[in-house]
């Protein structure tokens, strides 16, 4: 099974910061890597697929990048409705998530 | 517009049976691979099941699998989850979710929640 690690756990950070999101898979899974955001209550929503590819309606202050095993969603300038938990998830050989990252307001 | 509507959450006792429902519209069902996601409380998010368009391929979590069953009705545009000898460990909401481009999820239903407990 392909595992899926996400770091930071938890970031807090205002209003216009830059973020930056890790994730690393256990093996190559070049790039079949995806994003999601996630609000207390509510589904999931995708925001990045193929590792860079933005999601129709994802706002372009959210970007993707890596391949093979490491991975990376950045936030290019925080926004009030970007404070949420973000997942990433990989599709190379069925299905797995990361464990979350929490991106809180300072 | 796409919509994914899940029922038939609850509450069970171990040991116990329930079967979910996710309910499709704005879209051609039959076209696409569909699969059941679950999110215990306060975890993080579970893949849990995948069925292929005309359901010639099926897989499983090892988490799940002997219990649970997915299986679809393309002519009801309908997706469903028949759980068996439920565990407190599958608590959680669970949700059916559509394919996107390189096997992410695109669309999501808004989750229906089962509870195992006594």
């Amino acid at each position: 099974d392909i595992q899926m690690t996400q770091s930071p756990s938890s970031l807090s950070a205002s209003v216009g910061d830059g973020v930056t999101i890790t994730c690393r898979a256990s093996q190559n899974i070049l790039n079949f890597l995806n994003w999601y955001q996630q609000k207390p209550g509510k589904a999931p929503n995708l925001l990045i697929y193929g590792a860079s590819n933005l999601q129709s309606g994802v706002p372009s202050r959210f970007s993707g990048s890596g391949s093979g095993t490491e991975f990376t969603l950045t936030i290019s300038s925080l926004q009030p409705d970007d404070f949420a938990t973000y997942y990433c998830q990989q599709s190379y050989s069925l299905w797995t998530f990361g464990q979350g990252t929490k991106v809180e307001i300072k | 517009q796409v919509q994914l509507v899940e029922s038939g959450g609850g509450l069970v006792k171990p040991g116990g049976s329930l079967r979910l429902s996710c309910a499709a519209s704005g879209f051609a069902f039959s076209n696409y691979y569909m699969s059941w996601i679950r999110q215990a409380p306060g975890k993080g998010l579970e893949w849990i099941s995948y069925i292929r368009k005309n359901g010639s391929a099926i897989y499983y979590a090892d988490s799940v699998k002997g219990r649970f069953t997915i299986s679809r009705d393309n002519a009801k545009n309908s997706l469903y989850l028949q759980m068996n000898s439920l565990r407190g460990e599958d608590t959680a909401v669970y949700y059916c979710a559509r394919e996107g481009l390189s096997g992410s999820y695109s669309y999501w239903g808004q989750g229906t929640l089962v509870t195992v407990s006594s």
